[in-house]
C-alpha cells in the first residue's frame, strides 16, 4: 500500500469516451506530478503541478487534461483517447518541487483504449 | 546520449550473492539521484537516494555516487528471490523534474 492514491486501478474505454483519474494523497506535499509508462519502458513525466499551479507541461496532446483542485487532488481528464495512449498512468507526490526531493508513487491505473 | 543510462540485463545472481546494479548520467549539474525498484506490473517504490559524493547504506541496500565519473550505483548484499525486480535510476537533471534510466532487470537464482 502506498501514501499515494489513484483511482480506479484500471480503465477500459472507448476513443469517444470521456473519463478521469484520480489521485490524492495526504502528506501534505505540494508537488503533484502525472507519468505515462509503457510496458518495459520507465517511466514519463506529462505533467508537474507545484502548489496547486501548473509547473511543467511535457508537450503533452490536449486530449490529456490536468487538474489540480486542491493540494491534495490531482485529476486527469481524459478525452478522445486513441490506441496508443493505453499504459500505466502513474500519480507521484514529493514535499516540493525541489531537486533534493525523492517522489513517491502511486499503485497506477492501467488504462486500456479499445 | 541518453540523459540517463543503465545496462537493461538480465542481470543473473544466485541467492545471497551481491548484486551491482550501476547508472550513468551526463548533466554535471545533476545533484539528486534515486533509485526504485520496479516489480512487474506494479508502480515503482524508492528504495534508495543519495546527494553527495560516496557511500549511503540502509539495510541490505547501499547507493554509490561519484561525481567525478557521473557514475551511481547501487549495492545489494545477500540478495533474496524477492529481490527479482527492474531497477530504475533516477536522476534530477537541473531540469525541474526526474529522468529515469531504462531500468536493469535484476533475477536472483534460489
Amino acid at each position: 500500500d502506498t501514501e499515494v492514491t489513484q483511482t480506479p486501478k484500471h480503465l477500459v474505454m472507448g476513443m469517444t469516451n470521456k473519463k478521469s483519474l484520480k489521485c490524492e494523497q495526504h502528506m501534505g506535499h505540494r508537488a503533484m506530478y502525472w507519468y505515462k509508462q509503457k510496458a518495459k519502458k520507465p517511466p514519463e513525466l506529462m505533467f508537474v503541478y507545484s502548489y496547486e499551479k501548473l509547473s511543467i507541461n511535457e508537450s503533452v496532446p490536449s486530449r490529456f487534461s490536468p487538474e489540480c483542485p486542491n493540494s491534495s487532488l490531482l485529476n486527469l481528464h481524459l478525452h478522445a483517447l486513441q490506441p496508443e495512449d493505453s499504459a500505466l498512468y502513474l500519480c507521484a507526490s514529493s514535499p516540493t518541487e525541489g531537486s533534493n526531493q525523492p517522489q513517491h508513487f502511486g499503485d497506477g491505473t492501467r488504462l486500456s483504449i479499445l | 546520449q541518453k540523459e540517463v543510462e543503465q545496462n537493461s540485463g538480465p542481470l543473473s545472481v544466485p541467492e545471497g550473492a551481491i548484486a551491482s546494479l550501476n547508472c550513468t548520467y551526463s548533466d554535471r549539474g545533476s545533484q539528486s539521484f534515486f533509485w526504485y525498484r520496479q516489480y512487474s506490473g506494479k508502480s515503482p517504490e524508492l528504495i534508495m537516494f543519495i546527494y553527495s559524493n560516496g557511500d549511503k547504506e540502509d539495510g541490505r541496500f547501499t547507493a554509490q555516487l561519484n561525481k567525478a565519473s557521473q557514475y551511481v550505483s547501487l549495492l545489494i548484499r545477500d540478495s533474496q528471490p524477492s529481490d527479482s525486480a527492474t531497477y530504475l535510476c533516477a536522476v534530477h537533471t537541473g531540469r525541474r523534474a526526474l529522468t529515469f534510466g531504462s531500468g536493469t532487470r535484476l533475477q536472483v537464482q534460489p
